[in-house]
Protein backbone atom coordinates (compact mmCIF):
# COMPACT_ATOMS: atom_id res chain seq x y z
CA UNK A 1 0.00 0.00 0.00
CA UNK A 2 1.52 3.30 -1.06
CA UNK A 3 2.17 5.55 1.87
CA UNK A 4 3.33 9.27 1.09
CA UNK A 5 5.68 11.12 3.67
CA UNK A 6 6.28 15.04 3.45
CA UNK A 7 9.40 16.61 5.09
CA UNK A 8 9.21 19.22 6.93
CA UNK A 9 5.80 19.43 7.91
CA UNK A 10 6.06 23.00 8.94
CA UNK A 11 8.85 25.59 7.31
CA UNK A 12 8.89 29.22 8.04
CA UNK A 13 10.99 31.20 5.84
CA UNK A 14 12.04 35.18 5.28
CA UNK A 15 10.78 36.50 1.89
CA UNK A 16 13.23 35.79 -0.84
CA UNK A 17 14.27 32.81 0.22
CA UNK A 18 14.85 29.79 -1.96
CA UNK A 19 13.53 26.72 -0.92
CA UNK A 20 12.87 22.78 -0.95
CA UNK A 21 10.21 20.80 0.10
CA UNK A 22 10.50 16.86 0.28
CA UNK A 23 8.43 14.07 -0.74
CA UNK A 24 8.86 10.45 -0.67
CA UNK A 25 6.77 7.81 -1.60
CA UNK A 26 7.29 3.44 -0.49
CA UNK A 27 5.91 2.17 -4.16
CA UNK A 28 7.91 3.28 -6.65
CA UNK A 29 5.44 1.75 -9.10
CA UNK A 30 3.71 5.36 -10.25
CA UNK A 31 1.99 6.86 -13.22
CA UNK A 32 2.91 10.67 -12.49
CA UNK A 33 2.80 12.18 -8.80
CA UNK A 34 1.14 15.70 -8.43
CA UNK A 35 2.06 18.92 -6.36
CA UNK A 36 -0.74 20.88 -5.32
CA UNK A 37 -1.18 24.11 -2.64
CA UNK A 38 -4.01 24.31 -0.41
CA UNK A 39 -4.68 27.58 1.56
CA UNK A 40 -6.63 27.32 4.66
CA UNK A 41 -10.01 26.18 4.36
CA UNK A 42 -9.94 26.27 0.78
CA UNK A 43 -9.60 23.52 -2.18
CA UNK A 44 -6.26 22.06 -4.27
CA UNK A 45 -4.63 24.02 -6.92
CA UNK A 46 -2.83 22.09 -9.37
CA UNK A 47 0.93 23.24 -9.49
CA UNK A 48 3.00 20.88 -11.66
CA UNK A 49 1.98 17.40 -12.73
CA UNK A 50 5.52 15.30 -13.36
CA UNK A 51 5.33 11.99 -15.39
CA UNK A 52 7.29 9.27 -14.18
CA UNK A 53 9.05 9.20 -17.35
CA UNK A 54 10.51 12.83 -16.47
CA UNK A 55 12.51 14.04 -14.27
CA UNK A 56 12.08 17.73 -14.19
CA UNK A 57 9.06 19.73 -14.74
CA UNK A 58 9.05 23.37 -14.32
CA UNK A 59 6.21 26.32 -13.92
CA UNK A 60 7.49 29.73 -13.55
CA UNK A 61 9.18 29.62 -10.08
CA UNK A 62 8.78 26.24 -8.86
CA UNK A 63 10.20 23.13 -9.98
CA UNK A 64 9.72 19.85 -8.94
CA UNK A 65 11.91 16.86 -9.46
CA UNK A 66 11.01 13.16 -9.68
CA UNK A 67 13.33 9.91 -8.59
CA UNK A 68 10.64 7.10 -8.99
CA UNK A 69 13.34 4.43 -8.28
CA UNK A 70 14.04 6.09 -4.69
CA UNK A 71 10.67 7.04 -4.19
CA UNK A 72 11.40 10.85 -4.05
CA UNK A 73 10.46 14.41 -5.13
CA UNK A 74 11.16 17.42 -4.56
CA UNK A 75 9.55 20.85 -4.98
CA UNK A 76 11.53 23.78 -5.42
CA UNK A 77 10.45 27.64 -4.96
CA UNK A 78 12.48 30.26 -5.96
CA UNK A 79 12.81 33.89 -4.51
CA UNK A 80 9.36 33.08 -1.94
CA UNK A 81 7.17 35.54 -1.53
CA UNK A 82 4.52 35.81 1.18
CA UNK A 83 1.70 34.76 -0.99
CA UNK A 84 3.23 31.52 -1.24
CA UNK A 85 2.56 30.35 2.12
CA UNK A 86 0.04 27.71 2.15
CA UNK A 87 0.23 24.17 2.45
CA UNK A 88 1.84 22.06 0.24
CA UNK A 89 0.88 18.19 -0.95
CA UNK A 90 2.47 16.16 -3.26
CA UNK A 91 0.31 12.93 -4.67
CA UNK A 92 1.85 9.86 -6.43
CA UNK A 93 -0.63 7.93 -8.84
CA UNK A 94 0.11 4.29 -7.68
CA UNK A 95 -0.20 1.50 -10.57
CA UNK A 96 -0.66 -0.52 -7.98
CA UNK A 97 -4.54 0.44 -5.97
CA UNK A 98 -6.86 -2.17 -6.18
CA UNK A 99 -5.81 -3.50 -9.19
CA UNK A 100 -7.34 -1.03 -11.06
CA UNK A 101 -5.70 2.11 -12.59
CA UNK A 102 -5.35 3.83 -9.67
CA UNK A 103 -5.74 7.66 -8.05
CA UNK A 104 -3.81 10.13 -6.16
CA UNK A 105 -2.67 9.08 -2.91
CA UNK A 106 -1.95 12.49 -0.40
CA UNK A 107 0.96 13.20 1.74
CA UNK A 108 -0.06 15.21 4.74
CA UNK A 109 1.53 18.32 3.77
CA UNK A 110 4.46 21.12 5.00
CA UNK A 111 3.29 24.39 5.50
CA UNK A 112 4.66 26.99 4.38
CA UNK A 113 4.91 30.18 6.14
CA UNK A 114 6.86 32.78 4.45
CA UNK A 115 7.70 36.04 5.97
CA UNK A 116 7.65 39.48 4.68
CA UNK B 1 -10.11 29.25 -17.07
CA UNK B 2 -11.88 26.32 -16.77
CA UNK B 3 -12.65 25.35 -13.59
CA UNK B 4 -14.75 22.61 -11.43
CA UNK B 5 -17.24 24.08 -9.54
CA UNK B 6 -19.02 22.42 -6.45
CA UNK B 7 -22.26 23.68 -4.57
CA UNK B 8 -23.10 24.30 -1.70
CA UNK B 9 -19.86 25.67 -0.39
CA UNK B 10 -21.14 24.54 3.39
CA UNK B 11 -23.47 22.12 4.09
CA UNK B 12 -25.11 21.00 7.54
CA UNK B 13 -27.21 18.37 7.73
CA UNK B 14 -28.41 16.44 10.81
CA UNK B 15 -27.38 12.72 11.56
CA UNK B 16 -29.29 10.09 9.71
CA UNK B 17 -30.53 12.54 6.73
CA UNK B 18 -29.52 11.99 3.19
CA UNK B 19 -27.18 14.69 1.26
CA UNK B 20 -26.42 15.34 -1.98
CA UNK B 21 -23.07 17.10 -2.87
CA UNK B 22 -22.82 18.86 -6.29
CA UNK B 23 -20.21 19.32 -8.38
CA UNK B 24 -19.68 20.46 -12.52
CA UNK B 25 -16.80 19.32 -14.03
CA UNK B 26 -14.67 21.07 -16.64
CA UNK B 27 -16.98 20.57 -19.89
CA UNK B 28 -14.01 18.17 -21.71
CA UNK B 29 -12.66 16.11 -19.15
CA UNK B 30 -13.96 12.40 -19.03
CA UNK B 31 -12.42 11.16 -15.37
CA UNK B 32 -14.31 12.23 -12.29
CA UNK B 33 -13.47 12.01 -8.66
CA UNK B 34 -14.74 12.14 -4.90
CA UNK B 35 -12.19 13.18 -2.26
CA UNK B 36 -12.84 13.89 1.36
CA UNK B 37 -10.57 15.55 4.05
CA UNK B 38 -11.22 15.09 7.41
CA UNK B 39 -10.17 18.37 9.64
CA UNK B 40 -6.93 17.71 10.23
CA UNK B 41 -6.18 14.80 8.05
CA UNK B 42 -4.89 13.68 4.80
CA UNK B 43 -6.51 13.96 1.70
CA UNK B 44 -8.34 10.85 1.04
CA UNK B 45 -9.87 9.36 -2.09
CA UNK B 46 -13.42 8.16 -2.25
CA UNK B 47 -13.86 7.09 -5.91
CA UNK B 48 -13.27 7.72 -9.36
CA UNK B 49 -15.86 7.44 -12.28
CA UNK B 50 -15.49 7.17 -15.97
CA UNK B 51 -17.82 6.40 -19.15
CA UNK B 52 -20.75 6.34 -16.45
CA UNK B 53 -19.80 3.87 -14.34
CA UNK B 54 -17.44 3.15 -10.84
CA UNK B 55 -13.33 2.95 -12.25
CA UNK B 56 -12.55 2.89 -8.94
CA UNK B 57 -13.42 3.19 -4.91
CA UNK B 58 -11.67 3.12 -1.45
CA UNK B 59 -12.91 1.20 1.52
CA UNK B 60 -14.32 4.25 2.88
CA UNK B 61 -16.93 4.20 -0.38
CA UNK B 62 -19.47 2.27 1.41
CA UNK B 63 -23.43 1.12 0.46
CA UNK B 64 -23.91 4.67 1.85
CA UNK B 65 -22.30 6.19 -0.40
CA UNK B 66 -23.12 6.74 -4.34
CA UNK B 67 -22.46 8.99 -7.51
CA UNK B 68 -24.25 9.27 -10.51
CA UNK B 69 -24.11 11.92 -13.90
CA UNK B 70 -27.48 12.79 -14.10
CA UNK B 71 -26.78 14.81 -17.20
CA UNK B 72 -23.60 16.04 -19.41
CA UNK B 73 -22.57 18.02 -16.97
CA UNK B 74 -23.46 17.18 -13.06
CA UNK B 75 -21.49 14.67 -11.20
CA UNK B 76 -23.00 14.15 -7.66
CA UNK B 77 -22.51 12.52 -4.67
CA UNK B 78 -25.24 11.11 -2.42
CA UNK B 79 -24.45 9.82 1.34
CA UNK B 80 -27.84 8.08 1.98
CA UNK B 81 -27.61 7.90 5.84
CA UNK B 82 -25.25 10.79 7.31
CA UNK B 83 -23.09 10.10 10.65
CA UNK B 84 -21.15 12.21 12.97
CA UNK B 85 -17.62 11.16 10.93
CA UNK B 86 -18.88 11.81 7.60
CA UNK B 87 -18.43 15.48 8.56
CA UNK B 88 -15.46 16.31 6.21
CA UNK B 89 -14.35 18.85 3.35
CA UNK B 90 -15.34 16.52 0.23
CA UNK B 91 -13.45 17.65 -3.16
CA UNK B 92 -14.75 16.77 -6.52
CA UNK B 93 -12.22 16.37 -9.22
CA UNK B 94 -11.91 15.61 -13.01
CA UNK B 95 -8.82 14.90 -15.84
CA UNK B 96 -9.32 14.91 -19.38
CA UNK B 97 -7.41 11.48 -19.25
CA UNK B 98 -6.49 8.80 -17.24
CA UNK B 99 -2.85 10.12 -16.72
CA UNK B 100 -3.32 13.84 -16.94
CA UNK B 101 -3.43 16.26 -14.02
CA UNK B 102 -6.60 16.59 -12.29
CA UNK B 103 -8.06 19.29 -11.27
CA UNK B 104 -10.10 20.14 -7.86
CA UNK B 105 -13.00 21.86 -6.66
CA UNK B 106 -13.10 24.37 -3.88
CA UNK B 107 -15.18 21.77 -2.06
CA UNK B 108 -17.85 21.38 0.41
CA UNK B 109 -18.15 21.69 3.94
CA UNK B 110 -20.50 18.84 5.41
CA UNK B 111 -20.76 19.23 9.02
CA UNK B 112 -23.26 16.55 10.17
CA UNK B 113 -24.83 17.00 14.14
Amino acid sequence: KQEVTQIPAALSVPEGENLVLNCSFTDSAIYNLQWFRQDPGKGLTSLLLIQSSQREQTSGRLNASLDKSSGRSTLYIAASQPGDSATYLCAPKPMNYGGSQGNLIFGKGTKLSVKP
Amino acid sequence: EPEVTQTPSHQVTQMGQEVILRCVPISNHLYFYWYRQILGQKVEFLVSFYNNEISEKSEIFDDQFSVERPDGSNFTLKIRSTKLEDSAMYFCASSEGEFSEAFFGQGTRLTVV
